[in-house]
């Protein structure tokens, strides 16, 4: 089983809300781990957008809409990245990261579509 | 302002080696470390390793130890990092990225080094 599982695709629709989710496998609690999330469009690099430990323990990245926000569900043992207020723009693929057993280690991504 | 750039598309064959690079630019080299992801064709992220350029330390993925090489130039502010043994597997994109330690936040990042391993 993979350390971090994030569902391959999610669909919403302009002006919704998105919550992609970041599930840490069973055993690697998510409460011991600051979350990082990436924005990657096609033919670009990967882009920082924030990390999310706790609400005192967080980062944004420079020029991050504040659209985009960071929180955990400890019960799910998840970490979530919420965009609120969605635009065509947000389209693209998002990957998780956390730092286990002194790697990094990314969830597979979940490609996230607009219409 | 900040700039990760890197070296071009490379093609090998199975077995050869490759030495890609990473120079950096308006920041303060040795405050920050430089990590290295790959990515497959078509596919997700995958962290290789990282160096401290300040002590020219590396750490490496387990997966990829023993097979790669991570060393730092402060005279030039560049990183490479060399991968021997090629296999077709090893095709895909290379990106160098730099990280505030120990925020773990990849704030910027190369543009990407195609590397083709193919016979």
């Amino acid at each position: 089983q993979a350390v971090v599982t994030q569902p391959a695709s999610l669909s919403a629709s302009p002006g919704a809300s998105a919550s992609l989710t970041c599930t840490l496998r069973s055993g690697t609690n998510v409460g011991d781990h600051r979350i990082c999330w990436y924005q990657q469009k096609p033919g670009s690099p990967p882009q920082f957008l924030l990390r999310y430990n706790s609400d005192s323990d967080k980062q944004k990245g420079s020029g991050v809409p504040s659209r985009f926000s960071g929180s955990k569900d400890a019960s799910a043992n998840a970490g979530i990245l919420l965009i609120s207020g969605l635009q065509s723009d947000d389209e693209a693929d998002y990957y998780c990261a956390i730092w286990h057993n002194s790697a990094w280690v990314f969830g597979g991504g979940t490609r996230l579509t607009v219409l | 302002q900040v700039h990760l750039g890197q070296s071009g598309a490379e093609v090998r064959k199975p077995g050869a080696s490759v030495k890609v690079s990473c120079k950096a630019s308006g920041y303060t080299f040795t405050k920050y470390l430089i990590h290295w992801v790959r990515q497959a064709p078509g596919q997700g992220l995958e962290w290789m390793g990282m160096i401290n350029p300040s002590v020219n330390n590396a750490d490496y993925a387990q997966r990829f130890q023993g097979r790669i090489t991570m060393t730092s130039d402060a005279s030039t502010t560049t990183v490479y990092m060399e991968v021997n043994s090629l296999g077709s597997d090893d095709t895909a994109l290379y990106y160098c990225a730099r990280e505030l330690w120990p925020t773990g936040d990849f704030d910027y990042w190369g543009q990407g080094t195609l590397v083709t391993v193919s016979s």
